[in-house]
């Protein structure tokens, strides 16, 4: 299986702030990743798609970027509802596998 | 637009049988070459993809449990369904049921369902 490692684990910051979350694969997964946003005692929501792919209707303030075994999201200036566990995901080989999560904490 | 909704009991006894269905509504589960998949989260841990089953009823399983599940299609109740067998406390997790897409060879989920919490427990 593709273990993927997301750092930090945690991290706090203030709102208008910018943070990058970093997703190292195991193995090369070309552009293969998917970014999600968890709020607590919510379902996980699809943010990126393909790497880079911002879903309709997600705020421009998010943005991916990556390749190979490299990927980070970035969330340009924090908003209040921002503060969640961002989890990535790759499906590059099956089982489909998921980063432990980046718990995001207002600061 | 597509919402799902998992349902079935919270609590399961050791080495019972786990089932758990989740309901499509705003679409149909046998258009759109989606496919349909079941996540869970185990306690205060991350995601584990289970499986899925695509629209023909083809389907793909996480090695890992491949051996005691089974996910099905019902199209006439726009429902799919997760049998988890010989369930242990290590099976306690809030089950997801998701909607797979892809381009090309990228998969990802969305939309989800709201998530159920199932206990194994005697």
């Amino acid at each position: 299986d593709i273990q993927m490692t997301q750092s930090p684990s945690s991290l706090s910051a203030s709102v208008g702030h910018r943070v990058t979350i970093t997703c190292r694969p195991s193995q090369s997964i070309s552009s293969y990743l998917n970014w999600y946003q968890q709020r607590p005692g919510k379902a996980p929501k699809l943010l990126i798609y393909a790497a880079s792919n911002l879903l309709s209707g997600v705020p421009s303030r998010f943005s991916g970027s990556g390749s190979g075994t490299d990927f980070t999201l970035t969330i340009s200036s924090l908003q209040p509802e921002d503060f969640a566990t961002y989890y990535c995901q790759q499906s590059y080989n099956t089982p489909y596998t998921f980063g432990q999560g980046t718990k995001l904490e207002i600061k | 637009q597509v919402q799902l909704q998992e349902s079935g009991p919270g609590l399961v006894k050791p080495s019972q049988t786990l089932s758990l269905t989740c309901t499509v509504s705003g679409g149909s589960i046998s258009s759109g070459g989606y496919y349909w998949t079941w996540i869970r989260q185990l306690p205060g841990k991350g995601l584990e993809w289970i499986g899925y089953i695509y629209q023909t009823g083809s389907t793909y399983y996480n090695p890992s449990l491949k051996s005691r599940i089974t996910i099905s299609l019902d199209t006439s109740k726009n429902h799919f369904s997760l049998k988890l067998y010989s369930v242990t406390a290590a099976d306690t997790a809030v089950y997801y049921c998701a909607r797979g897409d892809n381009i090309g060879h990228n998969n990802w989920f969305d939309p989800w369902g709201q998530g159920a919490l199932v206990t194994v427990s005697s």
